[in-house]
């Protein structure tokens, strides 16, 4: 595998079920992104984790519970989701957190809400 | 929060084509990427531009980065068919958040039917 790869890519989901996002990284890279694409809106970040370590929570409910096991590997845990949280949910990392590094995607993962 | 202008929101091609799309901003950026994203699949990065002024070519893509540091545009030469997508802007701000992006809305490319 090479790249950033996401599973599963597609999910359904109910309001009331607990599933996990997981990202895996094949490059490298110390830094980790979360994001939201919702349609007609642009990409939204969601989390940011450097070295393992969350270093910016962009305002995002408590019912997105990410979690950054080592530099390779992202989670992003959901519980109790509400419809309004279907979006495509994009893992991306990037060498540095520093300025000048450019982020690379992985495919994302289609979440609907029920 | 910050915004990029992304324009146009959409665009229909026809094959040989040029296209050329534009992202504006108020603010001051350190760095742009220009990504593009096929239906399914996350976003795939084309060029990124370091330096006021900059121009880069990737194939029949070339961007540059705009001298004031608050634009830049895309040109695509001679369209082809899988040239269709979203493509998307992002910039690093000057003083920003280290290292996070700022997205643009995206331009749909389409082909003329």
């Amino acid at each position: 595998e090479t790249g950033v790869t996401q599973t599963p890519r597609h999910l359904v989901m109910g309001m009331t079920n607990k599933k996990s996002l997981k990202c895996e990284q094949h490059l490298g890279h110390n830094a980790m992104y979360w994001y939201k694409q919702s349609a007609k809106k642009p990409l939204e970040l969601m989390f940011v984790y450097s070295l393992e370590e969350r270093v910016e929570n962009n305002s995002v409910p408590s019912r997105f519970s990410p979690e950054c096991p080592n530099s390779s590997h992202l989670f992003l845990h959901l519980h109790t989701l509400q419809p309004e949280d279907s979006a495509l949910y994009l893992c991306a990392s990037s060498q540095d957190r520093s300025l000048g590094y450019e982020q690379f995607f992985g495919p994302g993962t289609r979440l609907t809400v029920l | 929060g910050q915004q990029l202008n992304q324009s146009p929101q959409s665009m229909f091609i026809q094959e040989g084509e040029d296209v050329s799309m534009n992202c504006t901003s108020s603010s001051i950026f350190n760095t742009w990427l220009w990504y593009k994203q096929d239906p399914g699949e996350g976003p795939v990065l084309l060029i990124a531009l370091y330096k006021a002024g900059e121009l880069t070519s990737n194939g029949r893509l070339t961007a540059q980065f705009g001298i004031t540091r608050k634009d830049s545009f895309l040109n695509i030469s001679a369209s082809i068919p899988s040239d269709v997508g979203i493509y998307f802007c992002a910039g690093q701000l000057h003083g920003g958040s280290q290292g996070n992006l700022i997205f643009g809305k995206g331009t749909k490319l389409s082909v003329k039917p």
